[in-house]
């Protein structure tokens, strides 16, 4: 696609589901990254995926989070038994090595 | 230290005038240096990337980088109400490793 699609726009949970979010990004770009961004906060790196490399899970907060990308491509952002303090917006990027490509994101509420 | 450093604002300009926003990192590695718009409630996009020492100018946009005090700046010419916005600082560090560090941004107001 033209640019990077993250899905669902905006997730509202209850505290202790699991959530599911998705990042498709820009065809032929090799690299994908997870950030966070909390309400008036800065982007706070989450995991890298690089081709076929072991990806860089060194920003996961904690094991309730977890991510994959398949066949190199789409990417899925899951947090299990989710807490108050998971509620950000969580942007997915890819890059031509000229910068970050940024999806819209998707805003999560924990409720 | 943090590994970017930004003033987080507000910075408040006149219409017409010149903004400058400074960022300072600490990896001496640091390979390329980006600069992002983010509009409230929006994602940031990608306005200036900086590679070499020196002015790299783009419209009413200059980034400024210099290496060897580790700092890297940009500058909006005639500022218009529309230029408000958080403006990230961020880099690229050294050894090939395309993970890009954020500054937490700095929030500029542009006064009609």
């Amino acid at each position: 696609g033209a640019g990077v699609s993250q899905s669902p726009s905006n997730k509202v949970t209850e505290k202790g589901k699991d959530v599911e979010l998705r990042c498709d990004p820009i065809s032929g770009h090799t690299a994908l990254y997870w950030y966070r961004q909390s309400l008036g906060q800065g982007l706070e790196f989450l995991i890298y995926f690089q081709g076929n490399s072991a990806p860089d899970k060194s920003g996961l907060p904690s094991d309730r989070f977890s991510a994959e990308r398949t066949g190199g491509s789409v990417s899925t952002l899951t947090i299990q038994r989710t807490q108050q303090e998971d509620s950000a917006v969580y942007l997915c990027a890819s890059t031509d090595r000229r910068g970050y490509t940024f999806g819209s994101g998707t805003r999560l509420t924990v409720v | 230290q943090k590994e970017v450093e930004q003033n987080s604002g507000p910075l408040s300009v006149p219409e017409g005038a010149i903004a400058s926003l400074n960022c300072t990192y600490s990896d001496r590695g640091s390979q390329s240096f980006f600069w992002y718009r983010q509009y409230s409630g929006k994602s940031p996009e990608l306005i200036m990337f900086i590679y070499s020492n020196g002015d790299k100018e783009d419209g009413r946009f200059t980034a400024q980088l210099n290496k060897a005090s580790q700092y890297v700046s940009l500058l909006i010419r005639d500022s218009q109400p529309s230029d408000s916005a958080t403006y990230l600082c961020a880099l690229m560090g050294s050894g090939g490793y395309q993970k890009v560090t954020f500054g937490i941004g700095t929030k500029l107001q542009v006064i009609p």
